[in-house]
Formats: C-alpha cells, sequence, structure tokens
C-alpha cells in the first residue's frame, strides 16, 4: 500500500534560521511528488513536483530535493509568511489520478 | 471565475439527513477530483474524474457518498444519511490534465461540513 510520512509534524522557527522538512514515501513506482503549501481555512496552493531522483526545484526562499525513498523542503532564512502547513504527496505509477498526501508538517515562523 | 469554487462554504446538518456539495472548477480544466480532511489530518482521496467519467473512485467510503460531473464542469458530490464521522472539510480540485500525469490541482476552498 503507497505510504507519505512526515516529519516533524510540526516545527517553531525564528526567522532566519533555516530548516528542512521531511517527505518518506513508499509507492509502487512514482510518478510524480508533490508540495502544497496550505493556510488556515484555505485549500492547498501548489509548490512543486518533482518526477525522478536527482531532481530539485527552488522558488524564493523554498527548495524541494528528491532521492529514490524521500523528499526534504528546504526553508532557507524564512519569514514570518512563510508559516504554513506544507502537504508532500505522490502519485504511484499505477494512479489514474490519485494522489497519496502526508499529514503535513505545521511551521510556524516567529519574527 | 479565476479559480476553483465551492459551495457552501458552511454546512451544519443533522445526522441522517442528506447533504449535497457543488464544485465549479476552472473552465478548460478536464479533470476533477474530491478529496476530504478531517481536523488535524492528511488529505484523503475520495474520487476523481475525467470529463463526466469518474476512472478512480476507490476512496469513496460507503455506498452513501455518491458524486457527478455534467458537462465536463460542475461536480456535486451527496452524501445520504450523514453520520457523526462525515464531518470534515470536503475540498474539490481540478488540473488540466488527469490520468497518469495529474499535474499542478488546483484546489477550492472547501465546504466544511459539520454533523451534529
Amino acid at each position: 500500500e503507497d505510504q507519505v510520512t512526515q516529519s516533524p509534524e510540526a516545527l517553531r522557527l525564528q526567522e532566519g534560521e533555516s530548516s528542512s522538512l521531511n517527505c518518506s514515501y513508499t509507492v509502487s513506482g512514482l510518478r510524480g511528488l508533490f508540495w502544497y503549501r496550505q493556510d488556515p481555512g484555505k485549500g492547498p496552493e501548489f509548490l512543486f513536483t518533482l518526477y525522478s531522483a536527482g531532481e530539485e526545484k527552488e522558488k524564493e526562499r523554498l527548495k524541494a530535493t528528491l532521492t529514490k525513498k524521500e523528499s526534504f523542503l528546504h526553508i532557507t532564512a524564512p519569514k514570518p509568511e512563510d508559516s504554513a502547513t506544507y502537504l508532500c504527496a505522490v502519485q504511484a505509477a499505477d494512479s489514474w489520478g490519485k494522489l497519496q498526501f502526508g499529514a503535513g508538517t505545521q511551521v510556524v515562523v516567529t519574527p | 471565475g479565476a479559480g476553483v469554487s465551492q459551495s457552501p462554504s458552511n454546512k451544519v446538518t443533522e445526522k441522517g439527513k442528506d447533504v449535497e456539495l457543488r464544485c465549479d472548477p476552472i473552465s478548460g480544466h478536464t479533470a476533477l477530483y474530491w478529496y476530504r480532511q478531517s481536523l488535524g489530518q492528511g488529505l484523503e482521496f475520495l474520487i476523481y474524474f475525467q470529463g463526466n467519467s469518474a476512472p478512480d473512485k476507490s476512496g469513496l467510503p460507503s455506498d452513501r457518498f455518491s458524486a457527478e460531473r455534467t458537462g465536463g464542469s460542475v461536480s456535486t458530490l451527496t452524501i445520504q444519511r450523514t453520520q457523526q464521522e462525515d464531518s470534515a472539510v470536503y475540498l474539490c480540485a481540478s488540473s488540466l490534465r488527469g490520468g497518469q500525469n495529474t499535474g499542478e490541482l488546483f484546489f477550492g476552498e472547501g465546504s466544511r461540513l459539520t454533523v451534529l
């Protein structure tokens, strides 16, 4: 069964304090790994798609990387506006549209 | 509209009543998805539509749940004889393409269902 595990569950950072979020996955053939950001009371907002081991994507202070077993979301010099829940999801090779989501990491960045 | 629109945004109902949740996807998006998010939990897949067909409805929890999509656009999720465990935020998403190359999903803000 496909499984996505995110750690830590929650992360509290000082502004400017860089850190990484982990997403471990087991899937019968990976078609794609996705990172989303979710603010309270809102739907998730797409950040990145990674397709193969070794791939990296960057957007502002965020950088996502992928290995064969896990993905990392690095937050460099975070600002309070980076506070959100970050969700990881995978699409299996035999999936016709279904994404399997992890439970998320809640990040709070304090000034 | 510019984004995915869901209604109602909030629904409070009594146990045993039926509810309908509506989703209006981004114009031109062929794929539409329903997910459920319970308090403090990740998103749980319910059903995926490609056009008006549902190639994957494996996530519907029971036969009390059904969904349809008409005209390749609006979708309705119906929950019959609601139970307290159905309380959650129901999220709809659409994407330009679906199938084995899902790509970026655009989510609505969700319909919060509370069953008393």
